[in-house]
């Protein structure tokens, strides 16, 4: 099946730093989507993005369907983006990375 | 428009016992998702039903199963619960193959 990694595990940011998600498949995917995990476990879509760019306010992805990656990047990063971040993608089975834990110090 | 929604919110049941979860899709969507969330970990595919159909289902034994009703609502039934099914159980609904949409869980705790 299909194999989903995301880097790095674990991220810890000065509150107003700039970083960048990565994910990337084992094979090819559609449906592509990044994710935030709240505290209380609600996941809040962030972007459906199976190829191409697109931007929301800080945040943008870039996925490269031919190379088989995705790319989330946060700017000017505040405390309440702490969290997990997942991406995940699928055909019939939708697989979804390990994640990664995002803390911002204030 | 109302997000996808899932009862009850907390279930605690004893090793055993059988749960019954339930979930109602965002009005127009065909496809519900099953996932499973064991603390501190990643979510893991459980069933995805489509227009009434169960079209896949993940890892998990025959004692997790569900259905899809005509209103497109869905029920995950668990029997024999055992203490490793504690987890967060998510449902989530999309147009077919489309974006998926997730509803806040439920948090089965099995004593």
């Amino acid at each position: 099946g299909i194999q989903v990694e995301q880097s790095p595990p674990d991220l810890i940011l000065q509150e107003g730093a700039n970083s960048t998600l990565r994910c990337n498949f084992s094979d090819s995917v559609n449906n592509l989507q990044w994710f935030h995990q709240n505290p209380w476990g609600q996941l809040i879509n962030l972007f459906y993005i199976p190829s191409g760019t697109k931007q929301n306010g800080r945040l943008s992805a870039t996925t490269v369907a031919t190379e088989r990656y995705s790319l989330l990047y946060i700017s000017s990063s505040q405390t309440t983006d702490s969290g997990v971040y997942f991406c995940a993608g699928g055909g019939f089975k939708t697989i979804f990375g390990a994640g990664t834990r995002l803390f911002v110090k204030a | 428009e109302a997000g996808v929604t899932q009862s009850p919110t907390h279930l605690i049941k004893t090793r055993g016992q059988q749960a019954t979860l339930r979930c109602s899709p965002i009005s127009g969507h065909t496809s519900v998702y099953w996932y499973q969330q064991a603390l501190g970990l990643g979510l893991q595919f459980l069933l995805w039903y489509d227009e009434g159909e169960e079209r896949n289902r993940g890892n998990f034994p025959p004692r997790f199963s569900g259905r899809q009703f005509p209103n497109y609502s869905s029920e995950l039934n668990v029997n024999a619960l055992e203490l490793e099914d504690s987890a967060l159980y998510l449902c989530a609904s999309s147009l077919l193959g489309d974006e998926q949409f997730f509803g806040p869980g439920t948090r089965l705790t099995v004593l």
